[in-house]
């Protein structure tokens, strides 16, 4: 247990289905992160929130769609995904946006789009 | 892209230390650098980072060359338990600074 829980752990859904991955962490952080990790590819970052704010959105296509309704929590919103967005999708936090601290990851949600 | 090179792979007896380098030749003053790793289908591991000082923790040391452009993290005594692939990422220390994955390096810890 890192402190950065992820649920679900697996993830089936259809392309016309709408869903939402959940990420919760009570380290006190003030940034988290959404990465992607597809198959043989690196970790790529989508989403960085800091405060509760948007600070970055690294051209990830509309129908991923993140929320972060507190500094606990982080949402990503799931429709009509294609079959090439099954991954690894991670969560992480870290103490502030930027500085020299180092970031927990969740263990990820692996979600298949079929 | 990420600014460091890595060998893609590397193998170590249990029991040794590993050693696993990192080329970062374009690093520049306020950058960091970082060490994770990432155990089969888990999330990455914070594992080390340093400026410019060597450092050391309870997982590992981090040694960098006085010039800043290259560094190796050593777990001291590989276990099985170790094998992962290992990521050195730069990072500039302000406001700016992602953390961007590369490929990283393989490592295998064979009994």
């Amino acid at each position: 247990e890192t402190g950065v829980t992820q649920t679900p752990r697996h993830l089936v859904m259809g392309m016309t289905n709408k869903k939402s991955l959940k990420c919760e962490q009570h380290l006190g952080h003030n940034a988290m992160y959404w990465y992607k990790q597809s198959a043989k590819k690196p970790l790529e970052l989508m989403f960085v929130y800091s405060l509760e704010e948007r600070v970055e959105n690294n051209s990830v296509p509309s129908r991923f769609s993140p929320e972060c309704p507190n500094s606990s929590h982080l949402f990503l919103h799931l429709h009509t995904l294609q079959p090439e967005d099954s991954a690894l999708y991670l969560c992480a936090s870290s103490q502030d946006f930027g500085g020299g601290y180092g970031y927990t990851f969740g263990s990820g949600t692996r979600l298949t789009v079929v | 892209d990420a600014k460091t090179t890595q060998p893609t792979s590397m193998d170590c007896a249990e029991g040794r230390a590993a050693n696993l380098p990192c080329n970062h030749s374009t690093i520049s003053g306020n950058e960091y650098v970082y060490w994770y790793r990432q155990i089969h289908s888990q999330g990455p591991q914070y594992i080390i980072h340093g400026l410019k000082n060597n450092e050391t923790n309870e997982m590992a040391s981090l040694i960098i060359t006085e010039d800043r452009k290259s560094s190796t993290l050593i777990l001291p005594h590989a276990t099985l338990r170790d094998t992962a692939v290992y990521y050195c990422i730069v990072r500039d220390g302000g406001s700016q600074g992602n953390l961007i994955f590369g490929k990283g390096t393989k490592l295998s810890v064979k009994p």
